[in-house]
């Protein structure tokens, strides 16, 4: 099946500084790419659709400020946490939507990413 | 807007048990179904996919049921073991962006 990988695995940082996050599809083109985060013992909470060559549309109440996102190929799309404080620590988690199984819309899922911020 | 919700929370049971999570959406358009697991601290591992045109999926012990016109899927694990314990989402995909909304997941344990 497809691979979606994502860089780094876990990453902790100091609260000011910002952290890149990467999401490749590894076997398939993707337009479309979805970034979502996840509270302890919470689901999953969709933060933007990324858009190869476009700007990425955000979700109600999510910074676009704060979360810049970048989909500068059809395999690769960045997560950056701008400024990152305590209250950004979460599990981040990116999918893409395989561009030939647009009518089955099937997403692949990475396997995340622990950002900590201390 | 799609809302996704999952019965129970959280469930324990002996090893042997076969059991039955479910999952129930408020939006019947949708294009397909996807159960998930998910271990303590890791990403999600993909178990079925159930496309909108099926009314079921079987992988080994597992077998996922969708019925579009009532909301529901159900997750039917059979022989339950230790190793199965985890977090069970339950996730649809939206109509045009292919978005997903996840329910909160159950939680199973399964006790040796």
């Amino acid at each position: 099946g497809a691979v979606v990988s994502q860089h780094p695995s876990r990453v902790i940082c100091k609260s000011g500084t910002s952290v890149k996050i990467e999401c490749r599809s590894l076997d398939f083109q993707a337009t479309t790419m979805f970034w979502y985060r996840q509270f302890p013992k919470k689901s999953l909470m969709l933060m933007a659709t990324s858009n190869e060559g476009s700007k990425a549309t955000y979700e109600q109440g999510v910074e676009k400020d704060k979360f810049l996102i970048n989909h500068a190929s059809l395999t690769l799309s960045t997560l950056t946490v701008t400024s990152a404080h305590p209250e950004d620590s979460s599990f981040y988690i990116c999918s893409a939507r395989d561009l030939k199984g647009s009518s089955q819309e099937t997403q692949y899922f990475g396997p995340g990413t622990r950002l900590l911020v201390l | 807007k799609q809302e996704v919700t999952q019965i129970p929370a959280a469930l324990s049971v002996p090893e042997g048990e076969n059991l039955v999570l479910n999952c129930s959406f408020t939006d019947s358009a949708i294009y397909n179904l996807q159960w998930f697991r998910q271990d303590p601290g890791k990403g999600l591992t993909s178990l079925l996919l159930i496309q909108s045109s099926q009314r079921e999926q079987t992988s080994g012990r597992l077998n996922a049921s969708l019925d579009k016109s009532s909301g529901r899927s159900t997750l039917y694990i059979a022989a339950s073991q230790p190793g199965d314990s985890a977090t069970y989402l339950c996730a649809v995909p939206g109509t045009n962006a292919g978005k997903s909304t996840f329910g909160d997941g159950t939680t199973l344990t399964v006790k040796p």
